[in-house]
């Protein structure tokens, strides 16, 4: 079965600072894909940035970027020019394709607050 | 991607009372999924739901506590039943292609709590 680690509980950044995320999963699969989710006090989970395992190049959504690791199974998220509307918490999230029911795993999360 | 609409948002519920959770999606999708979030826990996955099929409970989870229906590809309904303080959770419910590569949607959540 597949785990996924985010060691980081909470984390704290400055308005305009960059932070970065840290991700780590356990897979003997080759195909799979990850994902980062956001999860506001609003509580709905809103999808961030995702990385197709096969794809070397890192995924980049605007001021977010993802540094993927294959060998070392690593997948963390940068923040750049951080914003108070950031602040939430944030779950690295693994799926293996499985054609029928592809489900997700989620890490345990860690809470980011964006301060003045 | 697909948006959901889950209702209700909130309740508060008695002991021993059942409670039913909608999910409408606004265009057809294969899988759905409904997921249980305790107090600043991570997402914990309750069963997967297809259309024409029973759903697939993971561990710990019983049909008979969390009935699911799937009557077509854009609702499903997952219902608490016989509750305790201890189902006092986020209830949240996403859905996904087969070719979902592009990450799951999901509802807005239901915040119950059971007194």
């Amino acid at each position: 079965a597949q785990t996924v680690t985010q060691s980081q509980p909470e984390m704290s950044v400055q308005e305009a600072e960059t932070v970065t995320l840290s991700c780590t999963y356990d897979t003997s699969e080759s195909n799979y894909y990850l994902f980062w989710y956001k999860q506001p006090p609003s509580r709905q989970m809103i999808l961030v940035i995702r990385q197709e395992a096969y794809k070397q190049q890192n995924a980049t959504e605007n001021r977010f970027s993802v540094n993927f690791q294959k060998a070392a199974k690593s997948f963390s998220l940068k923040i750049s020019d951080s914003q108070l509307g950031d602040t939430a918490m944030y779950f690295c999230a693994f799926m293996k394709p499985t054609g029928t029911a592809s489900k997700l795993t989620f890490g345990t999360g860690t809470r980011l607050q964006v301060t003045l | 991607s697909a948006v959901i609409s889950q209702k209700p948002s909130r309740d508060i519920c008695q002991r021993g009372t059942s409670l039913t959770i909608q999910c409408q999606v606004d265009s057809q999708v294969t899988m759905m999924f409904w997921y249980r979030q305790q107090p600043g826990q991570s997402l914990t996955l309750i069963a997967t739901a297809n259309q024409g099929s029973e759903a697939t409970y993971e561990s710990g989870f019983v049909i008979d506590k969390f009935p699911i229906s799937r009557p077509n590809l854009t609702f499903s309904t997952l219902t608490v039943s016989n509750m305790s303080p201890e189902d006092s959770s986020i209830y949240l419910c996403s859905s996904g292609r087969t070719d979902a590569n592009y990450g799951y949607t999901f509802g807005s959540g239901t915040r119950l709590t059971v007194v």
